[in-house]
């Protein structure tokens, strides 16, 4: 699977959006771009995943470039209990969620009041 | 989406004693399920996969002599912890594929284990 980079850590003010960047430039044309969220102390979340077209969900949106070499998770009203680490995986979809997911650094996003 | 379920939620036993934790995929069968170890401030490292009706397969470095995992169900994988230590003190993570809706895996709440 291809790696990705994510900034270590953000800051985001409450009721405003959060806007989560990753990089994954070794992208295949097969891999697709998936985002966990893990708040302390839980597993993690799975939030939403996309190929190529822009992705929303009740949870948060996805703008992947028209390269596909980077991706940004929006939070569109970010409260407190968004405060996690977010974690960018690129792999193999299309009936493939058998497939090991590998986890990097993630991005711990603070919100603050 | 698919639920997850990992029991106990935190365990502490004593040096040398055995733990194990159940991981249960709730409204879906897995035939393949994963565990992953977390220490403080860092992020998920795969341990093993657990296999329904075969046996587990391990990542580098993991001793599958002292973490045994049994894939009784469909539904069910367990890891025992053997002969546990202080260093084996971590937040345990199990995850089932779900292949509808979003093709990807589930995880549970995890397991927090403390050895004294």
């Amino acid at each position: 699977d291809a790696k990705t980079t994510q900034p270590t850590s953000m800051d985001c003010a409450e009721g405003r959006a959060a806007n989560l960047p990753c990089n994954h430039s070794t992208i295949s044309g097969n891999e697709y771009v998936y985002w966990y969220r893990q708040i302390h102390s839980q597993g993690p979340q799975y939030i939403i995943h996309g190929l190529k077209n822009n992705e929303t969900n009740e949870m948060a949106s996805l703008i992947i470039t028209e390269d596909r070499k980077s991706s940004t998770l929006i939070l569109p009203h970010a409260t407190l209990r968004d405060t996690a680490v977010y974690y960018c995986i690129v792999r193999v979809g299309g009936g493939n969620a058998g497939n090991m997911l590998t986890f990097g650094g993630g991005t711990r996003l603070m919100v603050k009041p | 989406g698919a639920v997850v379920s990992q029991h106990p939620s935190w365990v502490i036993c004593k040096s040398g004693t055995s733990v194990k934790i159940e991981c249960r995929s709730l409204d879906f069968q897995a035939t393949t399920m994963f565990w992953y170890r977390q220490f403080p401030k860092q992020s998920l490292m795969l341990m093993a996969t657990s296999n329904e009706g075969s046996k587990a397969t391990y990542e580098q470095g993991v001793e599958k002599d002292k973490f045994l995992i049994n894939h009784a169900s469909l539904t069910l994988s367990t890891l025992t912890v053997t002969s546990a230590h202080p260093e084996d003190s971590s937040f345990y993570i199990c995850s089932a594929p779900h292949s509808g809706g979003a093709d990807t895996q589930y995880f549970g709440p995890g397991t927090r284990l403390t050895v004294l």
